[in-house]
């Protein structure tokens, strides 16, 4: 099944220190993996997507197929990249798009 | 553009109470989606419409939540009867294609609308 797994629920680090919240997935097809985040009193929205291959916020995301994985980094953490970030899953199924989301790690970013 | 819009944004009832949350997604967006948010959990697909047709509705607890997206357009969810476990923020998403650009919709999501059962 797929299936998305952030194995952090919480995550805390230090102003200007660098992060790295874990995402690992189960697909066995050509998997497109995105993150999005929700700030506080916020929607929840778009970060980024691996096909873009762009920075967003500072933040990077590489597809890993042999790991399984799409970690997301940043090299110096903000205060206000403080938020929860979800891994999420896009894959198609009986004809129709769908999208699995992980449970989420609480990022907070300490001054 | 506007954006997703859901209502109410909080409601409480007491457990076996009905509840039903309206949703008016981006204009232009085929797709719609319902989620449940329960505390501490990532959201979980219950239904996602194509214009007015269901597409996947294989999480949706069939005996008691119902969904409707007349016209292809807005959206209702409605519970009935109640339990404790229903407790949860409900977010209604909606995506379609981006222009020029190839692979999965992003979605765009409302604001949600939290649902306390006592």
């Amino acid at each position: 099944a797929q299936r998305v797994t952030q194995p952090e629920k919480l995550l805390s680090v230090f102003k200007g220190a660098p992060v790295e919240l874990k995402c690992n997935y189960s697909y066995s097809g050509s998997p497109e993996l995105f993150w999005y985040v929700q700030y506080s009193r916020q929607r929840l929205q778009l970060l980024l997507r691996h096909i873009s291959r762009e920075s967003i916020k500072g933040f990077t995301a590489d597809l890993n197929k042999g790991e399984t994985s799409f970690h997301l980094k940043k090299p110096f953490a903000q205060e206000e990249d403080s938020a929860m970030y979800y891994c999420a899953l896009s894959f198609f199924q009986g004809g129709s798009e769908k999208l699995v989301f992980g449970k989420g790690t609480k990022l907070t970013v300490n001054p | 553009e506007a954006g997703v819009a859901q209502s109410p944004r909080y409601k409480i009832i007491e457990k076996r109470q009905s509840v039903a949350f309206w949703c008016n997604p981006i204009s232009g967006h085929a797709t719609l989606y319902w989620y449940q948010q329960i505390l501490g959990q990532g959201p979980k697909l219950l239904i996602q419409f194509q214009n007015n047709g269901v597409v996947d509705d294989s999480q949706l607890p069939k005996d008691r939540f119902s969904a409707e997206r007349l016209k292809g357009v807005d959206s209702t969810l409605k519970i009935q009867p109640a339990k404790l476990e229903d407790s949860a923020v409900y977010l209604c998403a909606s995506s379609a294609p981006l222009a020029g650009s190839s692979g999965a919709n992003v979605l765009t999501f409302g604001a949600g609308s939290r649902l306390t059962v006592l």
